[in-house]
């Protein structure tokens, strides 16, 4: 079992949607849970990070946590072109403690 | 822009070469970690420097090595290179005990042929 999984995509949402993207984790002694956005040839970019239950809103973006489920989501409302990446989900242990990724979700949103 | 910046941004290398790749943390960040990304998957930790010590490993060989200097920079050294080091190595900061998240570099690309 990967200790953080991904649909891998592609996700495709038409242009102004909201868009879903999820992940489970294995490890339940996680404590910090991140989204990263990776365009294609680029370094992952943080968009999102949550450590309780519950939602997170910033933006056009909200993160939701469910440590019980061991599932973390983004969501992205009014998808953008622009928006179309690869995105990443981050656990780790303890704050600033190594990273684990997902394989990402790949997202096109359509004109 | 992340303020952590990496050297150089493509490198080609053959089998059997040794690499060192750079990394200058984000100002104010102490804690530096290196992944190796292949294509199509996540980033894989390689390791983390805390106080110019190690400080975690992930499943990697000691062929890979690091190093962290007084100002929170680092290396990245890779022995004796093999086909499958192919990938994107990225840096990445953050503050220890923050949880505020780590940032990367712009990440180099490693070819070996």
């Amino acid at each position: 079992q990967k200790e953080v999984e991904q649909n891998s995509g592609p996700l495709s949402v038409p242009e102004g949607a909201i868009a879903s993207l999820n992940c489970t984790y294995s490890d339940r002694g996680s404590q910090s849970f991140f989204w990263y956005r990776q365009y294609s040839g680029k370094s992952p970019e943080l968009i999102m990070s949550i450590y309780s239950n519950g939602d997170k809103e910033d933006g056009r973006f909200t993160a939701q946590l469910n440590k019980a489920s061991q599932y973390v989501s983004l969501l992205i409302r009014d998808s953008q072109p622009s928006d179309s990446a690869t995105y990443l989900c981050a656990v780790s242990g303890a704050p600033a403690s190594k990273l684990t990724f997902g394989t990402g979700t790949r997202l096109q949103v359509t004109l | 822009e992340t303020g952590v910046t990496q050297s150089p941004t493509h490198l080609i290398k053959t089998r059997g070469q040794q690499v060192t790749l750079r990394c200058s943390s984000q100002s104010g960040h102490n804690t530096v970690s290196w992944y190796q990304q292949a294509l199509g998957q996540g980033p894989q930790f390689i390791f983390q420097y805390y106080r110019e010590e190690e400080n975690g490993r992930g499943n990697f060989p000691p062929r890979f090595s690091g190093l962290q200097f007084p100002n929170y920079s680092s290396e990245l050294n890779v022995n004796a290179l093999e086909l499958d080091d192919s990938a994107l190595y990225l840096c990445a900061s953050s503050l220890t005990n923050s949880g505020g998240g780590a940032f990367f570099g712009q990440g180099t690309r490693l070819t070996v042929v």
